[in-house]
């Protein structure tokens, strides 16, 4: 089966670091994307990881473990904007995404 | 810098009606995707397109659906006879310039449909 795990909501102050985690389980593995969708819109691309390690992009990052079927976003320097839900999507083998339930983030001042 | 659109932004309607979703994917993008995500649930993929012809189809994309590419820039979904659970944010999707599958996915700003 296709399972895609992430926590449910995170807060944060201004400022600070905050790493959001993701788990999954999918019949194929072509890659992993974070997406940023703030309420009402559309999701917003963040970070594409396929191969295993950190990729680095301003005050975001995101790494990635094959093996351990994991991978986490890191936010660094938070600002009020970042409060959004955040998307841990797979793409599988035959290249449709697979999304989890999303993070819903709330950063404090 | 180029966007995939999407008209309506929202769309009602009373159940058993036809509706036609329309977007209008990158120029140069040649994969075509659907997405729906119910208020307050995570978003899920309804259908891929390339080349002409659907590459893929969830579960959720039965005999009530239909997409088409009727010219060059436009990509529509068609749901025939709308249910109350089709009620969602629709969001149209493209990938794939010169870069090939490789590329992520941009996603249009959605069409609320509202089933009534």
């Amino acid at each position: 089966g296709q399972n895609i795990d992430q926590p449910t909501e995170m807060t944060a102050t201004e400022g600070a670091i905050v790493q959001i985690n993701c788990t999954y389980q999918t019949s194929g593995f072509n890659g992993l994307f974070w997406y940023q969708q703030h309420a009402g819109e559309a999701p917003t691309f963040l970070s594409y990881n396929v191969l295993d390690g950190l990729e680095e992009k301003g005050r975001f990052s995101s790494f990635l473990s094959r093996s351990k079927g994991y991978s986490y976003l890191l936010l660094k320097e938070l600002q009020m904007k970042d409060s959004a839900s955040y998307l841990c999507a797979v793409r599988d083998n035959t290249d449709k995404l697979i999304f989890g339930t999303g993070t819903r983030l709330q950063v404090f001042p | 810098e180029p966007e995939v659109t999407q008209t309506p932004s929202h769309q009602v309607t009373q159940m058993g009606q036809e509706v036609i979703l329309r977007c209008v994917p990158i120029s140069n993008h040649l994969y075509f995707y659907w997405y729906r995500q119910i208020l307050g649930q995570k978003v899920e993929f309804l259908v891929s397109f390339y080349n002409n012809e659907i590459s893929e189809k969830s579960e959720i994309f039965d005999d009530q659906f239909s997409v088409e590419r009727p010219d060059g820039s436009n990509f529509t979904l068609k749901i025939r006879s709308t249910k109350l659970e089709d009620s969602a944010m629709y969001f149209c999707a493209s990938s794939g310039g010169s870069g090939g599958r490789n590329n992520e996915q941009f996603f249009g700003p959605g069409t609320r449909l509202t089933v009534l």
